[in-house]
């Protein structure tokens, strides 16, 4: 059973806007991880935030984690038509064993 | 050369098939992991390996094996394939939780068709 579901499932915007994505998880977690995957492709590792941590920056990328609601949100800026894609939120379940458990996915579509 | 990789990256069988996917990885890792994914599920879970004479059943290793032939390779067999298990199949590596916490690096995936 998926521990974190992305909101929206689905997302489309225009080159250059702003794209948000939310995962929210259920139990409390060691951190979390956003990947990404190009269509039928392998996903690929975009951030990781621990749950001590509550933003983080990759270059245009910014992740927030709110423990006490047991959520995070993916922050892309300035999109372009190459960050269309899924992106998939990973928790890593405090007391586990250490093994992400994926979320459902957002898709987004970046017009150009 | 890519870091992790899996052969074959399509196949078409049938029903009652026995059918092997492999996965090679030359990061070092001592994790690996297999994973399907189908449409709106995300990523499920099949079986995992923290090392060479470990291996763990995931959330849904009914109909599946592997095996741990070596630190580098790691294989997923389906011992009678069913239509149901039409789906793509991802092999992940990991480094140990200390060093990477866990960060995953995918295989490019293989597209398994069962008639």
């Amino acid at each position: 059973s998926q521990q974190g579901e992305e909101d929206p499932q689905a997302l489309s915007i225009q080159e250059g806007e702003n794209a948000t994505m939310n995962c929210s998880y259920k139990t409390s977690i060691n951190n979390l991880q956003w990947y990404r995957q190009n269509s039928g492709r392998g996903l690929v590792h975009l951030i990781l935030i621990r749950s001590n941590e509550r933003e983080k920056h990759s270059g245009r990328l910014r992740v927030t984690l709110d423990t006490s609601k047991k959520s995070s949100s993916l922050l892309i800026t300035a999109s372009r038509a190459a960050d269309t894609a899924s992106y998939f939120c990973a928790t890593d379940a405090s007391g586990g064993s250490y093994i992400p458990t994926f979320g459902r996915g957002t898709s987004l579509i970046v017009h150009p | 050369d890519a870091d992790v990789t899996q052969t074959p990256r399509n196949r078409i069988t049938k029903t009652g098939k026995r059918i092997m996917l492999e996965c090679s990885q030359t990061k070092g890792h001592d994790r690996m992991y297999w994973y399907r994914q189908d449409p709106g599920l995300g990523l499920r879970l099949i079986y995992y390996s923290f090392d060479v004479k470990d291996i763990n059943k995931g959330e849904i290793s009914d109909g599946y094996s592997v095996s741990r032939q070596a630190q580098a390779k790691f294989s997923l067999s389906l011992e009678s394939a069913i239509p149901n298990q039409t789906a793509l199949y991802f092999c992940a590596t990991s480094g140990d939780f200390e060093s990477s916490y866990n960060e995953q690096f995918f295989g490019p995936g293989t597209r398994l068709t069962v008639l």
